[in-house]
């Protein structure tokens, strides 16, 4: 399997632009993640899905930000209108149900690096 | 919610010598420990776990050790390499969907 794909891996855009990130889980994974990861918080949970239903949002910063997952291989996390302060590394991972396989391992991808100016 | 410390924040080491990274966590009815490792542009990488029936866990030259009573864990790694050099991380769950990270350790093994 390709692993968890994410696009763009990197994106440079002005205050106010509409940024969407997107994700494409393993197969079979039927839990995705979106994480924010920065120097002064680390990496943050923002919102998971089971099922492509999202489950818990309680790390969405704002309304600014939103997720959506309409299938099971495919997610976007948009951001509109965006701001300096949202410049960070997004992750998303995906897990299988359950036990989560042998070992319970979230996958990440390799991350989009967003610059807002 | 899950509050997870983890310490120190860098950490040098000769190549061949041990390292160790330790992590406290603050909610008692967290029972999954996983470590992860990310390498400079990649994301995070499990390279090991242990859930709370188990006090110790080793792979290679790997090891994390629980204590529950305490509330923390730690990651061993013995004999260090060059290609150990990366930021590790320790996170905490009560179930393997909504897991807490601590703030990351840069572990740099010189040659």
């Amino acid at each position: 399997d390709a692993g968890v794909i994410q696009s763009p891996r990197h994106e440079v855009t002005e205050m106010g632009q509409e940024v969407t990130l997107r994700c494409k889980p393993i197969s079979g994974h039927n839990s995705l993640f979106w994480y924010r990861q920065t120097m002064m918080r680390g990496l943050e949970l923002l919102i998971y899905f089971n099922n492509n239903v999202p489950i818990d949002d309680s790390g969405m910063p704002e309304d600014r930000f939103s997720a959506k997952m309409p299938n099971a291989s495919f997610s976007t996390l948009k951001i509109q209108p965006s701001e300096p302060r949202d410049s960070a590394v997004y992750f998303c991972a995906s897990i299988q149900g359950g036990s989560g396989g042998a070992r319970g391992e979230l996958f990440f991808g390799e991350g989009s690096r967003l610059t807002v100016l | 919610g899950e509050n997870v410390e983890q310490h120190p924040s860098t950490l040098s080491v000769q190549e061949g010598d041990s390292a160790v990274i330790k992590c406290t966590y603050s909610d008692s009815a967290s029972n999954y420990f996983p470590w992860y490792k990310q390498e400079l542009g990649k994301g995070p990488q499990l390279i090991i776990d242990i859930r709370s029936n188990v006090g110790e866990k080793k792979d290679q030259r790997i090891a994390v050790t629980l204590n529950k009573t305490a509330k923390h864990f730690s990651l061993h790694i013995t004999e260090t390499q060059p290609e150990d050099s990366a930021v590790y991380f320790c996170a905490a769950s009560k179930s393997f969907q909504k897991l807490v990270f601590g703030t990351g350790t840069r572990l740099l093994v010189s040659p």
